[in-house]
């Protein structure tokens, strides 16, 4: 039972445009959704956070948008670099108790130079 | 301000042997998460230690697996008996805990060390 989604596992763009990652949840008691980035060989790095009371947050190129009622959130990565090309993970939590991270599969970014 | 140091990197075992993996977490952090990522998966939550108490390990497979985190010293996930399917990536992360949210925003971000890849032959 797969409560976080990332149904693109690939992604390719070209440097300078937008990179729209997706992903979608199926718990309605998720408070919070996070985006980290990896790179091979590394652990995951932080990027971006959004409260569920929130619908955008926004830090620098990189904004995140939340749908409630759709339960669809997407990372929006303007302009592209092509150091932002590594794989990219949402993770949702409910607030309270341990606050054990959800991840999705990941989608792999690629920006061509 | 080191990060989150996981040792070793790399870890080979038979099966049959056992398999340990420490955690240093974050100066000033005092909790600890471990995770598992299985090839082309994401990662999975294994178990939420504070120092000296198991606060939820409700990912943890029921054996062979068991974790600490002593007053003194890193975090360690055990692991017995190793069998091909425990290859797979290991992550720490910790966090600070330190109340949650501030005007929406959320606070104990969980910063990860760079794991280490458990290979079973």
């Amino acid at each position: 039972d797969q409560q976080v989604k990332q149904n693109s596992p690939s992604l390719s763009v070209q440097e300078g445009r937008i990179s729209i990652l997706n992903c979608d949840y199926t718990n309605s008691m998720f408070d919070y959704f996070l985006w980290y980035k990896k790179y091979p060989a590394e652990g995951p790095t932080f990027l971006i956070s959004i409260s569920s009371i929130k619908d955008k947050n926004e830090d620098g190129r990189f904004t995140v948008f939340l749908n409630k009622s759709a339960k669809h959130l997407s990372l929006h990565i303007v302009p592209s670099q092509p150091g932002d090309s590594a794989v990219y993970f949402c993770a949702s939590l409910t607030q309270g108790g341990s606050e054990k991270l959800v991840f999705g599969k990941g989608t792999k970014l690629t920006v061509n130079p | 301000n080191a990060g989150v140091m996981q040792n070793p990197r790399h870890l080979v075992r038979r099966r049959g042997q056992e398999a340990r993996l420490r955690c240093s977490p974050m100066k000033g952090h005092s909790h600890v998460y471990w995770y598992r990522q299985l090839p082309e998966e994401g990662l999975k939550f294994m178990v939420y230690l504070q120092k000296e108490n198991i606060i939820d390990e409700s990912g943890m497979p029921k054996e062979r697996f068991s974790a600490e985190f002593p007053k003194e010293g890193p975090s360690i996930l055990r692991i017995q008996q190793v069998v091909r399917g425990d290859s797979a990536a290991y992550f720490c992360a910790s966090s600070p805990r330190t109340g949650g949210a501030l005007r929406g925003v959320y606070k104990n971000i969980q910063y990860f060390g760079a794991g280490t890849r458990l290979s079973v032959l």
